[in-house]
């Protein structure tokens, strides 16, 4: 089983819908939650992360997680042609150093 | 403010063949990692440093060293390049603490042939 997992894309969605982005996690032991956002050809750039259960809101983005079921997820409000990417939930361990991304889901936003 | 920075951006080699990649930040970060990105697979974890004079394999450390030379450097290298280390290799530098994102360099594109 891999560390992070992430639904499988290409993941479409027409222009103005919900976007949702999921994410789950196998070590317990998992403090932090990040999602980053990367286009072609780019370094990956942070949207959000989240570390407590429940929801953040940021803009037209919320992390939700719930710890209990090892999962965290990615709603994007509005989704606009610009959101088109791919998207990569990264967990940091206990340790509070080590990093492990999950495998990410291409997001396309139709027109 | 550089940020974190990679060279080369492009390099082929050919298969037995040895190199080094550099990254430096300027970000007083305690930690720097180096991951790989294929096609599908998101980014790989090859080793990280939380601090200088440490370093731990990751997901995927087989055919790779790292040096961390000092607080802003972590060096990957290569000692016989194989086809299969083909990728895209991102470094990446963070704070400590569990609330700190990581930011990475614009990436090295190698080629094994």
């Amino acid at each position: 089983q891999k560390e992070v997992e992430q639904n499988s894309g290409p993941l479409s969605v027409p222009e103005g819908a919900i976007a949702s982005l999921n994410c789950t996690y196998s070590d317990r032991g998992s403090q932090s939650f990040f999602w980053y956002r990367q286009y072609s050809g780019k370094s990956p750039e942070l949207i959000m992360f989240i570390y407590s259960n429940g929801d953040k809101e940021d803009g037209r983005f919320t992390a939700q997680l719930n710890k209990a079921s090892q999962y965290v997820s990615l709603l994007i409000r509005d989704s606009q042609p610009s959101d088109s990417a791919t998207y990569l939930c990264a967990v940091i361990r206990t340790s509070y150093d080590k990093v492990i991304f999950g495998p990410g889901t291409s997001l396309s936003v139709i027109p | 403010n550089a940020g974190v920075t990679q060279t080369p951006k492009f390099q082929v080699l050919k298969t037995g063949q040895s190199m080094t990649l550099q990254c430096a930040q300027d970000m007083n970060h305690n930690s720097m990692y180096w991951y790989r990105q294929d096609p599908g697979m998101g980014l790989r974890l090859i080793y990280y440093s939380a601090s200088e004079g440490t370093t731990d394999k990751g997901e995927v450390p087989n055919g790779y060293n790292v040096s961390r030379l000092n607080k802003r450097e972590f060096s990957l290298r290569l000692e016989s390049a194989a086809p299969s280390q083909t990728s895209v290799y991102f470094c990446a530098s963070r704070a400590a603490g569990r609330t700190y994102e990581q930011y990475f360099g614009p990436g090295t594109r190698l080629t094994v042939t």
